[in-house]
């Protein structure tokens, strides 16, 4: 049983690129929350996506935009890259109801450079 | 704001010995779950234990236990014979409306 899994590992992007990172859940698992941790921090709540509707966001601005596909696979996309946006990007995924937040299970993350 | 404090930014601790985390969080809800995530150079974000806030009976796992005290709002985590697989950097983190905050972390250095 394959776990979160997410792609690229490393990307390096410039300023002012736009970027889409992508994760694919855990089988069985039909909701997909996107986090930004920064170097030296804990995780930061990004949005969540559920029946391919954002469910739920935190406080990231409109650059931060995603979407769930049939397929329970999700993607994050960030246009207009500051450098401020390097971050490990960690994806989640959990089952509706009761089990989203204590059954939710992390991805390796994706490293993001923006130079 | 919603809020979790971990004030040890370090630790270490010898092999085969005892250390415990601390945590505070700040949360105007009754209804909650507390969770100490270990997160290892490999970056995966693993769950180490968690607590349901309305259950009044510290968390179990192995090695690893809770001290949580809902009233005062702290939630420590002690790790039993500690072993040099144990080092990593540990983030305590609560629930809310489906979401997880997380904690700034602590890193934990196990000592041979």
């Amino acid at each position: 049983d394959a776990g979160v899994t997410q792609s690229p590992t490393h990307l390096i992007k410039t300023r002012g690129q736009q970027v889409t990172l992508r994760c694919s859940p855990k089988s069985g698992h039909d909701t997909v929350s996107w986090y930004q941790q920064a170097l030296g921090q804990g995780p930061q709540f990004i949005f969540q996506y559920y029946e391919e509707e954002e469910r739920q966001r935190g406080n990231f601005p409109d650059r931060f935009s995603g979407h769930q596909f049939p397929n329970y696979s999700s993607e994050l996309n960030v246009n207009a890259l500051l450098l401020g946006d390097s971050a490990l990007y960690l994806c989640a995924s959990s089952p509706i109801g009761t089990g989203i937040v204590h059954e939710q299970y992390f991805g390796p993350g994706t490293r993001l450079t923006v130079t | 704001a919603q809020t979790v404090t971990q004030s040890q930014p370090e630790m270490s601790v010898q092999e085969a010995e005892t250390v415990t985390l601390s945590c505070t969080y700040d949360t105007s809800e009754s209804d909650y779950y507390l969770f100490w995530y270990k997160q290892p150079p490999s970056r995966q974000m693993i769950l180490v234990i968690r607590q349901e806030a309305y259950k009044q009976q510290n968390a179990t796992e192995n090695r690893f236990s809770v001290n949580f005290q809902k009233a005062a709002k702290s939630f420590s985590l002690k790790i039993s014979d500690s072993q040099l697989g144990d080092a990593a950097m540990y983030f305590c983190a609560y629930s809310e409306d489906d979401k997880i905050i997380f904690g700034k972390g602590t890193r934990l250095h196990i000592l041979p």
